[in-house]
């Protein structure tokens, strides 16, 4: 595998359950990212992490709880989401400027 | 704060012309860097070209560039000899330097069609 990977690829959960992304980066990148993209706004930054340790967290709500345990692996928590966090989830990995992104996860909450 | 702006929700364009996409941003730093990403409807958002707030000559990737023009705060991605295979969403996005973070700001994106 090359580049950044994410599974699953798309995920159906009701408001009850508990799910996780995952996001891994083949690329020796020190620093990984998620991102929310809703339809018809744009991309929003979710949480940074640096060498695994958080150094960004943009007001996402607790009900997202992301895991880094180590610099190539990246975890995105779900639990009791609501129907308007129903989007797609993009992981990205760098090392200094240039941002790779995966293909994302699309979740749709019922 | 910092904000990207694409004003063409919409654009299209026919096979093998060339097609520019706007992007203006608002800033107060003095060092930046301007990016361009493409989305096609599997959703990946892969990575085209980069131009550096202090890089003077405008940046080129095969048939992408940027038309960078500072004072004017404007990152327009140029797409020539357009292929069937560009159409797709395109992103502006900018990043911060100074401060250490490292999050990208992105644009609302335009659509862009190539028509045959």
């Amino acid at each position: 595998e090359t580049g950044v990977t994410q599974t699953p690829r798309h995920l159906v959960m009701g408001m009850t359950n508990k799910k996780s992304l995952k996001c891994e980066q083949h690329l020796g990148h020190n620093a990984m990212y998620w991102y929310k993209q809703s339809a018809k706004k744009p991309l929003e930054l979710m949480f940074v992490y640096s060498l695994e340790e958080r150094v960004e967290n943009n007001s996402v709500p607790s009900r997202f709880s992301p895991e880094c345990p180590n610099s190539s692996h990246l975890f995105l928590h779900l639990h009791t989401l609501q129907p308007e966090d129903s989007a797609l989830y993009l992981c990205a990995s760098s090392q200094e400027d240039t941002q790779y992104f995966g293909p994302g996860t699309r979740l749709t909450v019922l | 704060a910092q904000k990207i702006t694409q004003t063409q929700p919409g654009m299209f364009v026919q096979e093998k012309e060339a097609v520019t996409l706007d992007c203006t941003y608002d800033t107060s730093d003095q060092s930046y860097g301007l990016f361009w990403y493409k989305q096609p409807s599997s959703g990946e958002m892969i990575f085209l070209i980069y131009q550096g707030s202090y890089d003077e000559q405008n940046a080129t990737e095969g048939r992408y560039s940027l038309n960078f023009q500072k004072a004017r705060k404007s990152a327009n991605l140029v797409i020539s000899a357009s292929q069937l295979g560009d159409s797709a969403m395109y992103f502006c996005a900018m990043r911060r330097w100074d401060t250490g973070r490292r999050a990208l700001t992105f644009g609302s994106g335009t659509r862009l069609q190539v028509q045959p």
